[in-house]
């Protein structure tokens, strides 16, 4: 089975810019989640859906940050626009319930901004 | 405050060693207990987890861990270590044991010398 995808891989761009990073779940997957990972802060859960609805997006940083979910297969985290301490590894990751509430994650997009 | 603690930021240990990478958490209730391994530049992959029953539960990659209830720990053991272990290893709990709301531990590098 396919794993979580997720693109681009490594980003970088200038601040201001607006970014995008996507995740494709593991398909029959219910939840869909967005973390970052920072060395100051570890890994932090930033907002989840359920059914492609958001449930909590308590962790999301700020108003610069928004998520989207318009179907089971794909989602989205947009920064805009971006600073240098947005700088981070973003994960999206998937689970499934009475799969024993696990948490699939993909590789990762590694954001620069400079 | 609810917190995952693992005390070892880095470990190092010879090829053919064993390992034990210590996690505690400060719940209340038995939540559900995971191990993650990340290597470099990857995501984030499920070693193993524990939700009720035997304390001993095994994993992939000869990894073991134990649950604790008196010590509120969740020890990550391997009895001979090899070098492709080299990575970083995070705890997880999901405190309301079915929430997905998992609570990471900030991490053990594990450096392994030939």
């Amino acid at each position: 089975d396919a794993g979580v995808i997720q693109s681009p891989r490594h980003e970088v761009t200038e601040m201001g810019q607006e970014v995008t990073l996507r995740c494709k779940p593991i398909s029959g997957h219910d939840y869909l989640f967005w973390y970052r990972q920072t060395m100051m802060r570890g890994l932090e859960l930033l907002i989840y859906f359920n059914n492609n609805v958001p449930i909590d997006d308590s962790g999301m940083p700020e108003d610069r940050f928004s998520a989207k979910m318009p179907n089971a297969s794909f989602s989205t985290l947009k920064i805009q626009p971006s600073e240098p301490r947005d700088s981070a590894v973003y994960f999206c990751a998937s689970g499934q319930p009475y799969s024993g509430n696990t948490i699939y994650f993909g590789e990762g997009s590694w954001l620069t901004v400079v | 405050a609810q917190s995952v603690t693992q005390p070892d930021i880095h470990i190092t240990v010879s090829e053919g060693a064993s390992l034990e990478l210590r996690c505690n958490y400060s719940y209340g209730a038995t939540p559900y207990l995971f191990w993650y391994v990340q290597s470099p530049g990857q995501g984030l992959q499920l070693l193993l987890k524990y939700f009720s029953g035997d304390t001993l539960v095994q994993g992939i990659k000869g990894f073991e861990a134990e649950f604790k209830r008196s010590q509120s720990s969740f020890n990550l053991r391997k009895p001979s270590v090899h070098w492709s272990d080299a990575a970083e290893y995070f705890c997880a709990v999901d405190p309301t044991s079915g929430t997905y709301k998992y609570i990471f531990g900030t991490g053990t590098r594990l450096k392994v010398l030939a």
